[in-house]
């Protein structure tokens, strides 16, 4: 069975600094792999998604992850975060295509002032 | 063009009662998928239907059921209800395009007294 896991589940970084939130996957072949953002008392957005094209994928509102097989990575990073970025964030993994969603347990960020 | 549409955004209902949560699809897309989410934690896969077929199915009881309208839209249903059975149900979409990935509504916050 796939699975992913997310290695924080709390990050804090001031406004103005860089964000990087890991997750690690489990697949026993090429998975397809997205980081999705849930705000308070709202629904999940897709950020960005990875289905075996390029390595670094860019996604919505600057961030962008790279695929790593090596290290069975897929972090998820911004240069620059704002307030408006703070939000949990999931790394899900497809089983099955993208009928069955797998998704981690969440890395809530926090960005100070 | 709207988003995914939920009903009712919010419910409160007593434990053994029944409850129904209803979902309208991104226009186009023929797939409709449930998950759970309880608080703290990541969304869990419940189903996920297709031209009026069940697809998949993920480790819930059978007080869990659901179905899809010729029109795409999706009913799930809940018997029996518990105390843990409170939490937000997402419903995602999807065209059948194996590249296109998951689109969320904002969920149904169900609320077991």
């Amino acid at each position: 069975a796939q699975s992913v896991t997310q290695l924080d589940s709390h990050v804090s970084v001031s406004e103005g600094t860089p964000v990087l939130l890991r997750c690690n996957y489990s697949s026993s072949y090429s998975p397809s792999l997205f980081w999705y953002v849930q705000h308070p008392n709202k629904g999940l957005q897709l950020l960005l998604k990875y289905t075996s094209a390029a390595t670094l994928v860019k996604g919505i509102n600057g961030f962008e992850a790279e695929f790593k097989k090596s290290e069975t990575s897929f972090h998820l990073t911004k240069p620059s975060a704002h307030m408006s970025d703070a939000a949990e964030y999931f790394c899900v993994v497809s089983e099955r295509g993208f009928q069955k969603l797998v998704f981690g347990t969440g890395t809530r960020l926090l960005v100070s002032p | 063009d709207a988003g995914v549409t939920q009903s009712p955004t919010h419910l409160i209902k007593t434990r053994g009662q029944h409850v129904t949560l209803r979902c309208s699809p991104i226009s186009g897309h023929k797939s409709v998928s449930w998950y759970q989410q309880v608080l703290g934690q990541g969304p869990q896969f419940i189903f996920q239907y297709y031209e009026k077929e069940e697809r998949g199915r993920g480790n819930f009881p059978d007080r869990f059921s659901a179905r899809q309208f010729p029109n795409y839209s999706s009913e799930l249903n809940v018997n029996a209800l518990l105390l843990g059975d409170s939490a937000l149900y997402l419903c995602a979409s999807s065209s059948r395009d194996g590249n296109q990935p998951q689109h969320f509504g904002d969920g149904t916050r169900l609320s077991i007294l």
